[in-house]
């Protein structure tokens, strides 16, 4: 079946700008996780959703960040007035359930802020 | 809070030889997994293996296995007869069962395989 999509593969803008990176999960899945990979760095958690319960925003690293789910499904990540250091790898993953701990990752959008 | 410590920053592995990869792991909480994932050239990260706190056996995923040493704080990863496309980023990660459901890495590890 279809695995975790992210979208766009590549971004690049310019200082200041606003983005959004989008997430579409496996579906079925009732929790999705957004992490942050920067140059040569391991992943940094930024935000957890599960099924309908308030977000876990405890890693957005400035209010700059900010993270929607509609529907229970496609997820958007917000990046307002970027700056050169949010220049990463940003990852999204989704996990079947509570029950089951692998979490299945997308192949990540590398956004370039110059 | 958790932490993850990956001490071997690059491995270079004649192929068809075992490899085992280093993980130690600090934590409180009393229940929790643990993880590899692979991260080849293309950059998507690839589950390999699990391992949970509380079972009493080690994991084994076809070529994979987990060396779990709970006293010790250490899940190593195995790799038996290691091939040319094993070469890729390795990641340790663990998270806790209650609470934040994050996982947190380590720094990985790079291994190449040399034919």
């Amino acid at each position: 079946g279809a695995g975790v999509s992210q979208s766009p593969s590549n971004k690049v803008t310019e200082k200041g700008k606003d983005v959004e990176l989008r997430c579409d999960p496996i579906s079925g899945h009732t929790a999705l996780y957004w992490y942050r990979q920067s140059l040569g760095q391991g992943l940094e958690f930024l935000i957890y959703f599960q099924g309908n319960s308030a977000p876990d925003k405890s890693g957005l690293p400035s209010d700059r960040f900010s993270a929607e789910r509609t529907g229970g499904s496609v997820s958007t990540l917000t990046i307002q007035r970027t700056q050169q250091e949010d220049s990463a790898v940003y990852l999204c993953a989704s996990r079947p359930s509570r029950l089951r701990d692998e979490q299945f990752f997308g192949p990540g959008t590398r956004l370039t802020v110059l | 809070a958790q932490k993850i410590t990956q001490t071997q920053p690059g491995m270079f592995v004649q192929e068809k030889e075992a490899v085992t990869l280093d993980c130690t792991y600090d934590t409180s909480d009393p229940s929790y997994g643990l993880f590899w994932y692979k991260q080849p050239s293309s950059g998507e990260m690839i589950f390999l293996i699990y391992q949970g706190s509380y079972d009493q056996q080690n994991a084994t995923e076809g070529r994979y296995s987990l060396n779990f040493q709970k006293a010790r704080k250490s899940a190593n990863l195995v790799i038996s007869a290691s091939q040319l496309g094993d070469s890729a980023m390795y990641f340790c990660a663990m998270r806790a069962f209650f609470g934040n459901e994050k996982l947190t890495f380590g720094t990985g590890t790079r291994l190449t395989i040399i034919p």
